[in-house]
């Protein structure tokens, strides 16, 4: 019973360095989501999916890139790592309607150095 | 726009006693869901307890209720009969019907002492 999958689970970066952020799901959802924790701002929201093929802007999406080719699979795309980009980086899956719950990875602790 | 709003970022609640932790939200999505979350020291978010926008009742699950007061905009978490385990931070989250994003608040940080 996976659930929600992210790798890697810790990674350091130089900065200019690029980088992919894997999230897969074995629950058939159509929704999925990346976030960012950094201390005193809860969660920010990345990028999103409302389905296999689609991704759409969150708050936060300057310097990300997403894809989701496949409804399992939800990429996050670091192009050129800026120490602003060091954060706790959560991917999060849920199906639709306003009345279920986001289920999510383990988080990814990112550091740009 | 959503907004979710919680403005204690540390709290105290001495074991066995019960603790309420603040959230509000503004939307303007006729139909929408609260959500609470845990996140212990390890990391993982977990999830608590839903109430929908709809629901006439006010939720519980377990040690857990949400004391929903729609007019105010107000959906916060009952914690009764705290327990060391409780430490954690605890996340208000917000879902609207329209294009099913989560929203959520920056967190309140809980420490139980025994």
């Amino acid at each position: 019973n996976a659930g929600v999958t992210q790798t890697p689970k810790f990674r350091v970066l130089k900065t200019g360095q690029s980088m992919t952020l894997l999230c897969a799901q074995d629950m058939n959802h159509e929704y999925m989501y990346w976030y960012r924790q950094d201390p005193g701002m809860g969660l920010r929201l990345i990028h999103y999916s409302v389905g296999e093929g689609t991704t759409a802007k969150g708050e936060v999406p300057d310097g990300y890139n997403v894809s989701r080719l496949k409804k399992q699979n939800f990429l996050l795309g670091l192009e050129s790592a800026a120490p602003s980009q060091t954060s706790v980086y959560f991917c999060a899956s849920g199906s639709g309607g306003a009345n279920t719950e986001a289920f999510f990875g383990q988080g990814t602790r990112l550091t740009v150095v | 726009a959503q907004k979710i709003t919680q403005t204690q970022p540390g709290m105290f609640v001495q074991e066995k006693e019960a603790v309420t932790l603040d959230c509000t939200y503004d939307t303007s999505d006729p139909s929408y869901g609260l959500f609470w979350y845990k996140q212990p020291s390890s990391g993982e978010m977990i999830f608590l307890i839903y109430q929908g926008s709809y629901d006439q009742q006010n939720a519980t699950e377990g040690r857990y209720s949400l004391n929903f007061q729609k007019a105010r905009k107000s959906a916060n978490l009952v914690i009764s009969a705290s327990q060391l385990g409780d430490s954690a931070m605890y996340f208000c989250a917000m879902r609207g019907h329209n294009f099913n994003k989560f929203y959520f608040g920056s967190g309140t940080k809980l420490n139980v002492k025994p």
